[in-house]
């Protein structure tokens, strides 16, 4: 079974500027993760979708979006990029209520 | 603020020896833990689950669960150098509370 994938792996931007990043989970999974990690903040919570609804959500500003398709494949948006935006951007994908598998990640740097 | 606190590490044992990875948690609500693997560069692999107070062993890992203390580790038996890595520990929510507390991570390095 395929894992879960994320593109692009790899993305510049500057200041201002939005972005989005793309995961298509597990086939089967229904529920999708995103997390944003730094060496200072570890790894934090962004936001859940289950079935196309967003389930959770962590505390991040306005700037960061996201939503889900009918086929479970998910978007994530960050308008107006800081420099602390700067990050790797996981996505995971869960079967259940449980356990949770990660995608590779986006490695995105904010000029 | 739910928190998960591990010790940073780094964690060094010897080939062979038992690595012990600690790790506490404040939300008494938390009904699941986790144990990840992050080698350097790549994304977190989860190594094991656990719900139950008491012990849950695969291979040569265990993990233990004190809910009364809000006490989680995880044990790596006859430790490999391939083991080296940073170990993250996530606390869930019960239900639909997907969302995973990490803690920061310990790294663990294992000399041969």
């Amino acid at each position: 079974k395929a894992g879960v994938t994320q593109t692009p792996r790899y993305l510049i931007k500057t200041r201002g500027q939005q972005v989005t990043l793309s995961c298509s989970p597990i086939s089967g999974h229904r529920s999708v993760s995103w997390y944003q990690q730094t060496p200072g903040q570890g790894l934090q919570f962004l936001f859940e979708y289950f079935s196309e609804t967003q389930r959770n959500k962590g505390n991040f500003p306005g700037r960061f979006s996201g939503r889900q398709f009918s086929n479970s494949r998910s978007e994530m948006n960050v308008s107006t990029l800081e420099l602390g935006d700067s990050a790797l951007y996981l996505c995971a994908s869960s079967p259940t209520d449980y356990e949770q598998f990660f995608g590779p990640g986006t490695r995105l740097t904010v000029l | 603020q739910k928190e998960v606190e591990q010790n940073s590490g780094p964690l060094s044992v010897p080939e062979g020896a038992i690595a012990s990875l600690n790790c506490t948690y404040s939300d008494r609500g938390s009904q699941s833990f986790f144990w990840y693997r992050q080698y350097s560069g790549k994304s977190p692999e989860l190594i094991m689950f656990i719900y139950s107070n008491g012990d849950k062993e695969d291979g040569r890992f265990t993990a233990q669960l004190n809910k009364a203390s809000q006490y989680v580790s995880l044990l790596i038996r006859d430790s490999q150098p391939s083991d080296s890595a940073t170990y993250l520990c996530a606390s869930q929510g019960g239900g639909s509370q997907g969302n995973l507390i990490f803690g920061k991570g310990t790294k663990l390095s294992v000399k041969p």
